[in-house]
């Protein structure tokens, strides 16, 4: 059974480039987030997505960075221009919420094994 | 302001002792908590939770202790086996865990030597 597929699995980029990291969730999923990784924070939640709807994007640090969900096998996370400092690991998770429960739950996630971006 | 907190960032536990991955959290919210695991090159994977409700949650060698007047958490490996070296992330929820308001801690490496 496969799990998250993320690509790509590392990204070395200069600065003021466009990165754009890809997700595929767990068939069935209905729920869909990107966090990122750093020392200093740990795993912060970016942006999550219900049946392919942005539902909050609180956490998505600056207007550069964007993220969609054409479908409900396809994500994307974009990050437009890119600095030094946006430097870290970018997972992609992915659960099953049941309708109703307004999401509110013991949902595990699902991690994707992560990208692994440099901006240098 | 980090609201989750895992002070220690490393952990060295010889091979049959017992391990102790400590959490605190400042918001009295939270009722939910957990604990994931992670590999080099892999993403994290649920290990374990327990419920405001409950003190004590226990699966084969994980137990999770909460103490929610000191608003701490602890996870015991018991025993440890170097299969368990890895990165060990406290995770905190004020609904219930939902995943939507998890709150990560900034992760403990546990090294269990042979």
């Amino acid at each position: 059974d496969a799990g998250v597929i993320q690509s790509p699995r590392h990204e070395v980029t200069e600065m003021g480039q466009e990165v754009t990291l890809r997700c595929k969730p767990i068939s069935g999923h209905n729920s869909l987030f990107w966090y990122r990784q750093t020392m200093m924070r740990g795993l912060e939640l970016l942006i999550y997505f219900n049946n392919n709807v942005p539902i909050d994007d609180s956490g998505m640090p600056e207007d550069r960075f964007s993220a969609k969900m054409p479908n409900a096998s396809f994500s994307t996370l974009k990050i437009q221009p890119s600095e030094p400092r946006d430097s870290a690991v970018y997972f992609c998770a992915s659960t099953y919420r049941r309708p109703g429960t307004g999401g509110i739950g013991n949902e595990k996630l699902f991690f994707g094994s992560g990208t692994q971006l440099s901006v240098l | 302001d980090q609201q989750v907190k895992q002070n220690s960032p490393s952990l060295s536990v010889q091979e049959g002792r017992i391990s102790i991955l400590n959490c605190d959290y400042t918001n009295s919210m939270f009722d939910y908590f957990l604990w994931y695991k992670k590999y080099p090159a892999e993403g994290p994977t649920f290990l374990i939770s327990i419920s405001s409700i409950k003190d004590k949650n226990e699966d084969g060698r994980f137990t999770v202790f909460l103490n929610k007047s000191a608003k701490h958490l602890s996870l015991h490996i018991v025993p440890s086996q170097p299969g368990d070296s890895a990165v060990y992330f406290c995770a905190a929820s004020p609904y219930g865990g939902a995943t939507n308001k998890l709150i990560f801690g900034t992760g403990t490496l546990l090294a269990v030597q042979p």
